[in-house]
């Protein structure tokens, strides 16, 4: 299994208050994504990260920011966090982005009362 | 707008027969395709994915079949068997691009 751990695995917050939720990669690839899963939506992308400090927007980055201080973390940060954040977030890396597929952490279950 | 699409939510198997999972995509950038399987509480695991330059890729019992002229790919498994039963998802990305674009998923259930 690729060296992806995510914490906490669940969580349950109140709306308004800030959560980060952090991914941690053993395998020093340069790409990291956070997705996040809802039914009937499938996995979207919220931001990813393409090196040490480089982060983009995904589909769905309304709400959230990301930083990447260093190559082995990737944390995803919910400002303030709403009812309509209540979901599964994966993290994933990914060696490069030409034909490789992309290794995903465990989950974290996030519930916003 | 979704640009994978996996119009069938769910899907159910005889043991031992085929199973068919399709997944139509928009985007004619999409030059490799890719196939994940995912179990409840666990995080999507790659199963099998396939460049644009071919038509077909196998793995065992899965075999994934991309038809680049209808924007369609699929994945087949045979025989099915009950620990295949997950939601599998397929995903696409593009040269050049960062992203990898995934459908809503199929729930396959194989049936003993």
């Amino acid at each position: 299994d690729a060296g992806i751990t995510q914490s906490p695995r669940h969580k349950v917050t109140e709306t308004g208050t800030p959560v980060t939720l952090r991914c941690h990669q053993t395998e020093n690839h340069r790409y990291m994504y956070w997705y996040r899963q809802d039914p009937g939506h499938g996995l979207r992308l919220i931001h990813y990260s393409y090196g040490v400090k480089d982060t983009d927007k995904g589909e769905v980055s309304d709400g959230y920011s990301v930083s990447r201080s260093k190559t082995e973390d990737f944390l995803l940060t919910l400002e303030s966090a709403t009812s309509s954040q209540t979901s599964v977030y994966f993290c994933a890396i990914r060696p490069g982005r030409e034909a490789t597929e992309a290794f995903f952490g465990q989950g974290t279950r996030l519930t916003v009362v | 707008d979704q640009q994978v699409k996996q119009n069938s939510p769910s899907l159910s198997v005889q043991e031992g027969r085929i199973s068919i999972l399709n997944c139509d995509y928009t985007n004619s950038m999409f030059d490799y395709f890719l196939w994940y399987k995912k179990y409840p509480a666990e995080g999507p695991t790659f199963l099998i994915s396939i460049s644009s330059i071919k038509d077909k890729n196998e793995d065992g019992r899965f075999t994934v079949f991309l038809n680049k002229s209808a924007k369609h790919l699929s994945l087949h498994i045979v025989p099915s068997q009950p620990g295949d039963s997950a939601v599998y998802f397929c995903a696409a990305s593009a040269s050049g691009a960062n992203n990898l674009f995934f459908g809503t998923g199929t729930r396959l259930t194989v049936i003993p």
